[in-house]
């Protein structure tokens, strides 16, 4: 059975990067069918993608954050990680991670993690 | 980028009700198209994938159909656990984007 979980400080400065990192068990994260993606929740509002990575691929994002994102992959921790530089209050959210599957959407998801941006 | 329109944003049914959601992509997605339930305070879960694929465990009165820009999903018989918001999301390229949501409640 497949578990994400997502770590990482719930509060970050104004201006700071945030830092995030899913730890994926019962599975390898470099099994080629899946890709590995970030996606975010404000406070009452709908679920934004982020980006995703897959291990040997290039990575993808979503455009309005493009210029301040990175999600990357450690297959030797069996991690992957969300860095999201420049954050201001409007990043304030639930962060999830999720599994994604070629043909098939997310089918695993972590249980979320709260970051406030906030001086 | 394709956008992903869902109507209505919010809805309410009787118990026992047929409710259906809409989801439109603004340009052509073939049937990539995934649909997800997230009850308050819950994660999102997988429902439907390929448009009209029920996820293993689904309830069988969850059905998807669609194909291309337009996409719906139906509630055959609207239950108390069915409240929940529920997300359309593309993902045959990315960006892999997720519609607004459409909460359902019950009258």
């Amino acid at each position: 059975q497949v578990q994400l979980q997502e770590s990482g400080p719930g509060l970050v400065k104004p201006s700071q990067t945030l830092s995030l990192t899913c730890t994926v068990s019962g599975g390898s994260i470099s099994s080629g069918s899946f890709y590995w993606s970030w996606i975010r929740q404000p406070a009452g509002k709908g679920l934004e993608w982020i980006g995703r990575t897959y291990t040997g691929g290039s990575p993808n994002y979503n455009p309005s954050l493009r210029s301040r994102v990175t999600v990357s992959v450690d297959t030797s921790k069996n991690q992957f990680s969300l860095k999201l530089s420049s954050v201001t209050a409007p990043d304030t959210a639930v962060y999830y991670c999720a599994r994604g599957k070629i043909l098939n959407g997310f089918d695993i998801w972590g249980q979320g993690t709260m970051v406030t941006v906030s001086s | 980028d394709i956008q992903m329109t869902q109507s209505p944003s919010s809805l309410s049914g009787s118990v026992g009700d047929r409710v259906t959601i809409t989801c439109r992509a603004s340009q052509g997605i073939s049937n990539y198209l995934a649909w997800y339930q997230q009850r308050p305070g819950k994660v999102p879960k997988l429902l439907i994938y390929g448009a009209s694929t029920l996820q293993s465990g689904v309830p069988s009165r969850f059905s998807g159909s669609g194909s291309g820009t337009d996409f719906t999903l139906t509630i055959s018989s609207l239950q108390p656990e069915d409240v929940a918001t529920y997300y359309c999301q593309k993902y045959n390229s990315a960006p892999l984007t997720f519609g607004g949501g459409t909460k359902v409640e019950i009258k």
